[in-house]
């Protein structure tokens, strides 16, 4: 239905693992987005990649590391996360046009993380 | 900080039509309104947006008052997979304004 995907949809991590989210988008999109969203709260914006170069960084930890190798790819890192970053996070892409960068945005089915 | 103010729930019979309102009273000229919904456990989904004229498309119908500063989303025939948590959000295109998600009107399609 969707053409963003992300793997895995579940994940369950310690605290000192490394890991990373995946997302791929099929739509010809040029920029793409990170959201986290915990429980009963709305969503925050992560990051932001236009044309495979970071346009926003929502003061996020440095414990969340973001890639985007190109612009159909967009990666989350993850190491020593805490608990509390347990969360469904979610990804998303817009096409992205000059002085259009947030129109219309098509999100992926997100990953559910759970840090123990 | 949204910039909208929208019920918190909202209950609607299956089959019928179901409206969900969105206060924008601080909404500028050049600002468009958005609507986007989520269904539990999945990513948002764009439904429709609009600037001062209503739109319609396959999904929904968007009514903007004349004054801009509220407005209308209408799921002409509600059915159970219209239960959601739908955001009404005012930005302006054409431009890097963000879009920024409130807490929405959670609806309840009622069988």
């Amino acid at each position: 239905e969707t053409g963003v995907t992300q793997t895995p949809r579940h994940l369950v991590m310690g605290m000192t693992n490394k890991k990373s989210l995946k997302c791929e988008q099929h739509l010809g999109h040029n920029a793409m987005y990170w959201y986290k969203q915990s429980a009963k709260k709305p969503l925050e914006l992560m990051f932001v990649y236009s044309l495979e170069e970071r346009v926003e960084n929502n003061s996020v930890p440095s414990r969340f590391s973001p890639e985007c190798p190109n612009s159909s790819h967009l990666f989350l890192h993850l190491h020593t996360l805490q608990p509390e970053d347990s969360a469904l996070y979610l990804c998303a892409s817009s096409q992205g046009l000059a002085g259009n960068l947030w129109d219309e945005q098509y999100f992926g089915p997100g990953t559910r993380l759970t840090v123990t | 900080d949204a910039k909208t103010t929208q019920p918190t729930s909202m209950d609607c019979a299956e089959g019928r039509a179901a409206n969900l309102p969105c206060n924008h009273s601080t909404i500028s000229g050049n600002e468009y309104v958005y609507w986007y919904r989520q269904i539990h456990s999945q990513g948002p989904q764009y439904i429709i947006h609009g600037l001062k004229n209503n739109e319609t498309n396959e999904m929904a119908s968007l009514i903007i008052t004349e004054d801009r500063k509220s407005s209308t989303l209408i799921l002409p025939h509600a059915t159970l997979r219209d239960t959601a948590v739908y955001y009404c959000i005012v930005r302006v295109r054409w431009r890097d304004d963000k879009i920024i998600f409130g807490k929405g009107t959670r609806l309840h399609i009622l069988p």
